[in-house]
């Protein structure tokens, strides 16, 4: 069954350094995703693309996050210089369209801790 | 804009009990909702959505969910709880002009006890 793989699934990471996470999603799905997911939270949107091209990061932190999907495929998120607020869950997700209603499917996630 | 609010962070149930997950939403315009499962350290497993028509809906693993206008509710319920239906679950709502961007509620960790 097809589905969507993130790398690292664990990270710990000192405060100030550099962190990537690595998405790349189901075959064929134009729509990619990039949620936080604050311990005792909901999961919150940080990015989406269609294709190559954001079409909604008005909740990433543009000062240290930024993402990127280069080939309209797979996809990686940076965060440079990491803080300690940044620990968190990261997931990705794809969806077929981002057409309102489109199933989006999820990876396992990427947990972050920074120390 | 649009939010979702599930009421109760735990619920506890005996097996073979009934399961009610709350859940209401804020929306200007027709939502799109839908109810998600998440075990620990897992991404998460949709159980169900609400576009349009029928306002009762079936999910996988027995769960079905109710959207009711009138009260801004589509609260998640399974007749008999089984050990394996422990997890938290996450309601969410999606609406245009946001496109298909999810907004979850804080989700509830459902206990099943034997």
């Amino acid at each position: 069954e097809a589905e969507v793989a993130q790398s690292p699934r664990y990270k710990i990471t000192e405060k100030s350094q550099a962190v990537a996470f690595w998405c790349d999603p189901i075959s064929g799905h134009a729509t990619l995703y990039w949620y936080r997911q604050i311990l005792g939270q909901g999961p919150e949107l940080l990015v989406q693309f269609q294709d190559e091209s954001v079409v909604d990061d008005s909740q990433l932190p543009k000062d240290r996050f930024s993402a990127e999907r280069l080939k309209g495929v797979d996809s990686t998120l940076k965060i440079q210089p990491a803080e300690l607020g940044d620990s968190a869950m990261y997931l990705c997700a794809s969806s077929f369209t981002g057409a309102l209603g489109t199933e989006a499917f999820f990876g396992q996630g990427t947990r972050l801790t920074v120390v | 804009a649009q939010s979702v609010t599930q009421l109760g962070s735990h619920v506890s149930v005996s097996e073979g009990a009934l399961v009610l997950l709350r859940c209401n939403y804020s929306s200007s315009v027709p939502p799109y909702l839908f109810w998600y499962v998440q075990y620990p350290n897992q991404g998460l497993q949709l159980l169900l959505k609400y576009t349009t028509g029928a306002t009762l809906v079936k999910g996988i693993n027995g769960f079905e969910a109710e959207f009711k206008k009138s009260e801004t509710s589509f609260h998640l319920t399974k007749p008999s709880a089984h050990m394996s239906d422990a997890a938290e679950y996450f309601c969410a709502v999606s609406a245009a002009p946001y496109g298909n961007k999810l907004v979850f509620g804080a989700g509830t960790i459902l206990r099943v006890k034997s």
